[in-house]
């Protein structure tokens, strides 16, 4: 079956503007994370949802990035005012439910480059 | 706080041969997973093997094992055999707690397979 799609691939844009990055997750799985990935670096978790549960928000570095999810589908991760150190791979990933028990399926991430 | 430590940033083996890959965490909980993840060039984050810190049985899967040492807090990876497609970043990645979903990443073992 269909994985887990992030769109776009890549997105270059320049600093002070807003992007948006897009997350489609495997169909059924009500829980979906986003984590940002810094060159040479491990995944930071950035949010997290489980159904209609209030979101996760703990790791979102600045009130600059915030993110929504339409019930257990696509989800949506928004960077305002973009700043040159918010250049890295996004990778957002979903599984069956919220718990370490059951696998997260990543997508293939969205490379932001700020200029 | 928990913690992911992989000291070792980048390793190379031959083709057929044997390697290992260490990782060592920290974590208050008596309650987590533990995870090596393979990050090839396409970017896609492949889950490789998963250990659940209750079990002491070492997992395995095909090719990849693991040494839990639940005591010394060390959760190392062993590749047998080794192919070229598992030239990749290996990540280890820990999950724990009540948010045992919020998954603390180490920052990767760059593995090359040489022909």
């Amino acid at each position: 079956g269909a994985g887990v799609s992030q769109s776009p691939s890549n997105k270059v844009t320049e600093k002070g503007k807003d992007v948006e990055l897009r997350c489609d997750p495997i169909s059924g799985h009500t829980a979906l994370y986003w984590y940002r990935q810094r060159l040479g670096q491990g995944l930071e978790f950035l949010i997290y949802f489980q159904g209609n549960s209030a979101p996760d928000k703990s790791g979102l570095p600045s009130d600059r990035f915030s993110a929504e999810r339409t019930g257990e589908s696509v989800s949506t991760l928004t960077i305002q005012r973009t700043q040159q150190e918010d250049s890295a791979v996004y990778l957002c990933a979903s599984s069956a439910t919220g718990t370490a028990y059951y696998e997260q399926y990543f997508g293939p991430g969205t490379r932001l480059t700020v200029t | 706080a928990q913690t992911v430590t992989q000291s070792q940033p980048e390793m190379s083996v031959q083709e057929a041969e044997t390697v290992t890959l260490s990782c060592t965490y920290d974590t208050s909980e008596n309650n987590y997973y533990l995870f090596w993840y393979k990050q090839p060039p396409s970017r896609q984050m492949i889950l490789v093997i998963r250990q659940e810190a209750y079990k002491q049985q070492n997992a395995t899967e095909n090719r990849f094992s693991v040494n839990f040492q639940k005591a010394a807090k060390s959760f190392s990876l062993k590749i047998s055999d080794s192919q070229l497609g598992d030239t990749a970043m290996y990540f280890c990645a820990l999950g724990s707690g009540g948010s045992n979903y919020k998954l603390t990443f180490g920052k990767g073992t760059l593995l090359t397979v040489n022909p």
